[in-house]
């Protein structure tokens, strides 16, 4: 059973730049949350997706946008990259939306914007 | 504004010993309340939760208690084993949803055999 997978695991991105980056939800999930977790920080809920459409959104700028594609897989894109978006970009999956359901999360995108 | 408070950046102990982890937050709006640990190159990973409604939750060699008066929790450890060195990450969430979590900074657990 394949947990979450996220990719790429590591980019480097120049100032003004996008990112695209990628997630997979574990087996049976149909919903997906991103995070952000820059260094010697917990992770900050970005935004997250449920039947393609974005259900919740944490306080980033419009900069930051995502995808929730039919088979629940989810893009995060980042434009006009900052020195600041340097971080770990990770994806958690869960089923619905409810209070109930553990988070699971992949091992993250580490990105670094130069 | 940082809404939960992980104080300690890390933690030292001798293998056999407990453990200690403690978080504190601010929102009391907060009605779920999460441990996460965190190995490096690896996502963070759940490990036991407490509900508003309780003030203690056990599970094998952890244990987390929630003091609602004082706006704090811990999570006990024991024995602590080598393999319990990690990030432990407290967290919050409010309401109905499960996705939406508030995350500490973390502390570093040290184990030493």
């Amino acid at each position: 059973d394949a947990g979450v997978t996220q990719s790429p695991t590591h980019l480097i991105k120049t100032r003004g730049q996008q990112v695209t980056l990628r997630c997979s939800p574990k087996s049976g999930h149909d919903t997906v949350s991103w995070y952000q977790q820059a260094l010697g920080q917990g992770p900050q809920f970005i935004f997250q997706y449920y039947e393609e459409e974005e259900r919740q959104r944490g306080n980033f700028p419009d900069r930051f946008s995502g995808h929730q594609f039919p088979n629940y897989s989810s893009e995060l894109n980042v434009n006009a990259l900052l020195l600041g978006d340097s971080a770990l970009y990770l994806c958690a999956s869960s089923f619905g939306t409810g209070p109930y359901g553990e988070l699971f999360f992949g091992e993250g995108s580490r990105l670094t914007v130069l | 504004d940082q809404q939960v408070k992980q104080n300690s950046p890390s933690l030292s102990v001798q293998e056999g010993r407990i453990s200690i982890l403690n978080c504190d937050y601010t929102n009391s709006m907060f009605d779920y309340f999460l441990w996460y640990k965190k190995y490096p190159a690896e996502g963070p990973t759940f490990l036991i939760s407490i509900s508003s409604i309780k003030d203690k939750n056990e599970d094998g060699r952890f244990t987390v208690f929630l003091n609602k008066s004082a706006k704090h929790l811990s999570l006990h450890i024991v024995p602590s084993q080598p393999g319990d060195s990690a990030v432990y990450f407290c967290a919050a969430r409010r309401g109905g949803s499960n996705y939406k979590l508030t995350f500490g900074k973390g502390t570093l657990l040290t184990v030493n055999p």
